[in-house]
């Protein structure tokens, strides 16, 4: 079975600095994999995916993430952190193989970004 | 923009009673999903459903659950018996298609707040 984890329930950063939110998943194929963000009292927007292709993803708002097999990680980060960037972070795989589609979430990452 | 939007925001009901969560998926999507978050947890996988018929469904999906497309444009989760645990935030999802080797984005609505009293 898949699963993912998410180090940090809660991240506190100032606004100018660099946000890592950690991801890594287990799986015995590499899955897909996703981060999606939810401002207060919103759904799930997605941030970005990776499916294969390059193992650096960008996404919205000036996110990215790297893939890395080796450590089955996919972090996510921002250089600069924005006041607006303040929300829930969820990293979520999807399996490659068989016919599920469904997503696997992490318990989320929780991001302050102070003065 | 096209969004899924669900009702109602916030449901609250009495514990044995049924309810039903109404979703709105995107008009040509043709994947439809449940999840829901109990407070302070992670996000769970319900229900996929394709095609009028459900894909796949998780242990959490028992037999007091269901979900049914009544229309074009509707997609419903139905709780038959409600209990204190069912109390969550239910998100439904939607996404293009599945097609091999080809992966759709899910997009999600706001989620209905359901109180179990």
């Amino acid at each position: 079975a898949q699963s993912v984890t998410q180090l940090g329930s809660h991240v506190s950063v100032s606004e100018g600095a660099l946000v890592l939110l950690r991801c890594n998943y287990s799986s015995s194929v590499p899955p897909y994999l996703f981060w999606y963000v939810q401002y207060p009292n919103q759904g799930l927007q997605l941030l970005l995916k990776y499916t294969s292709a390059a193992t650096l993803v960008k996404g919205i708002n000036g996110f990215e993430a790297e893939f890395k097999k080796s450590e089955t990680s996919f972090h996510l980060t921002k250089p600069s952190a924005h006041m607006s960037d303040a929300a829930e972070y969820f990293c979520a795989v999807m399996p490659k193989t068989g016919t599920a589609s469904k997503l696997t979430f992490g318990t989320g990452t929780r991001l302050q970004v102070t003065l | 923009e096209p969004e899924v939007t669900q009702t109602p925001s916030h449901q609250v009901t009495q514990m044995g009673q049924e309810v039903i969560l109404r979703c709105v998926p995107i008009s040509n999507h043709l994947y439809f999903y449940w999840y829901r978050q109990i407070l302070g947890q992670k996000v769970e996988f319900l229900v996929s459903f394709y095609n009028n018929e459900i894909s796949e469904k998780s242990e959490i999906f028992d037999d007091q659950f269901s979900v049914e497309r009544p229309d074009g444009s509707n997609f419903t989760l139905k709780i038959r018996s409600t209990k204190l645990e069912d109390s969550a935030m239910y998100f439904c999802a939607s996404s293009e298609a599945l097609a091999s080797g080809t992966i759709y984005e899910q997009y999600f609505g706001p989620g209905t707040r359901l109180t179990v009293t």
